[in-house]
């Protein structure tokens, strides 16, 4: 079993709907929580992040973490085309120095149908 | 605006040929990471970097050989190419303040070996 779960879609929505995004894990290590965004045949880039739990908002986009249920969201509100994608979340254990890399899951392709 | 800058973009090798992947940052980030992204697995760490001159293994080195000479400059080895090895390569960089949470990556490099 990988240490991060998510499922791989793909999700279909209407433009302007709620969309949830979901990854779970199994390492109690991790503390930093990503959501990163991939646009088909272009490299991740970092969405927002939250550390540890709780909920963090950025304009249409809210990550929240449980942490005792080890489960993460990332919520779209107001759901764009543009925001057609692959959605990835990404794990670590601390913030800054004694890098290993990231634990990613697989990646969630979302569609908004226009 | 360069960032994170992948060389070549796209590469076809024949099972058994050799070829050098090069990554270069112009961010001065001390950390740098060679990732795989296979359909169904998800980004994979193969080898990283915290500083110039030093290199280690992810979860997936087997097959690789990186060298960092340079603190801008990682390269990423295939030896002896196989099919297995055929896949998306995305090379990264993280500061060391922000190795736990982001990562700037490149375009990616789409290797066949048939």
């Amino acid at each position: 079993q990988k240490e991060v779960e998510q499922d791989p879609g793909p999700l279909s929505v209407p433009e302007g709907a709620i969309v949830s995004l979901n990854c779970t894990y199994s390492n109690s290590a991790f503390q930093y929580f990503m959501w990163y965004r991939q646009y088909s045949r272009k490299g991740p880039e970092l969405l927002m992040y939250t550390y540890s739990s709780g909920n963090k908002e950025d304009g249409r986009f809210t990550a929240q973490v449980d942490k005792s249920s080890k489960y993460i969201s990332l919520f779209i509100r107001d759901s764009q085309p543009s925001d057609s994608a692959t959605y990835l979340c990404a794990m670590s254990g601390w913030g800054g120095g004694g890098a290993d890399g990231l634990t990613f899951g697989k990646g969630t392709h979302l569609i908004i149908q226009p | 605006n360069a960032g994170v800058t992948q060389t070549p973009k796209f590469r076809v090798l024949k099972t058994g040929q050799s070829m050098t992947l090069l990554c270069a940052q112009d961010m001065n980030h001390e950390y740098m990471y060679w990732y795989r992204q296979d359909p169904g697995m998800g980004l994979r760490l193969i080898h990283y970097s915290v500083g110039e001159g030093t290199t280690a293994k992810g979860e997936v080195p087997d097959g690789y050989n990186v060298s960092r000479l340079k603190k801008q400059n990682f390269l990423l080895g295939l030896e002896s190419a196989a099919p297995s090895q055929t896949s998306v390569y995305f090379c990264a960089s993280s500061p060391f303040q922000q190795a736990g949470t982001e990562a700037f990556f490149g375009q990616g490099t789409r290797l066949t070996v048939v």
